[in-house]
């Protein structure tokens, strides 16, 4: 696609509910990375994927979070058994691979366990 | 450890003044940075990349590898600059770009 698509744009669960996050990465990007951003701080590293393969989880909070990018295209974060402190924006963004071209980010995910 | 340092989180100025906004990093490999820019209810999205030397809309970044610094500059700020800005220090994974270490960002308000 034109851009990288994540949905939906906002997502209210109750908690100890599942969720999942959908990514779609610009076509032909290798890389895929998640982000997540509370009020008033950067983003903050979750994990990323080329191709299919995961090359980096060491952000991923706790095994509630998992991520999977099955044919190296779209992505899904998944958070299962929410808690409050899940609440924030959930960023996804994709990259051609070469360092120097940085990252395309989407619009994000607005997740609010309530 | 890798860290990117913003010590400013406001930063107010007056159109036509000149803008400077602080970035330092720490990492001892070979940086890769960028700036990062979010206007009011829009995406991040990428203004600065180091290794580019490029200006965008007025904007321009050294790398000063000796006082591990990425400041982002505009001689004259225009009302539209107003936005949240971003450093960020990215690391490399062979050849690609790994992840991103980002700091806290600057929310910069130019005044009329």
């Amino acid at each position: 696609g034109a851009g990288v698509s994540q949905s939906p744009r906002y997502k209210v669960t109750k908690r100890g509910q599942d969720v999942a996050l959908r990514c779609d990465p610009i076509s032909g990007h290798v890389s895929l990375y998640w982000y997540r951003q509370a009020l008033g701080q950067g983003p903050e590293f979750l994990t990323y994927f080329n191709y299919e393969a995961q090359q980096d989880k060491s952000g991923l909070p706790n095994d509630r979070f998992s991520a999977e990018r099955p044919e190296g295209s779209i992505s899904t974060l998944t958070i299962q058994r929410t808690e409050q402190r899940d609440s924030a924006m959930y960023r996804c963004a994709s990259s051609p691979g070469q360092a120097s071209y940085g990252y395309t980010f989407g619009s994000g995910t607005r997740l609010t366990v309530v | 450890a890798q860290r990117v340092t913003q010590p400013e989180k406001l930063l107010s100025v007056f159109k036509g003044a000149p803008v400077e906004l602080k970035c330092n990093y720490s990492y001892s490999g070979s940086p890769e940075l960028f700036w990062y820019v979010q206007y009011s209810r829009q995406r991040l999205q990428l203004l600065l990349r180091h290794i580019s030397r490029e200006s965008i809309k007025g904007f321009t970044a050294d790398l000063n590898k000796g006082e591990t610094s990425f400041h982002l500059k505009k001689p004259f700020a225009q009302e539209e600059d107003s936005a949240m800005y971003y450093c960020a220090l990215g690391v490399l994974r062979g050849s690609t770009l790994g992840r991103l270490y980002f700091g806290r960002g600057t929310q910069l308000t130019v005044w009329p």
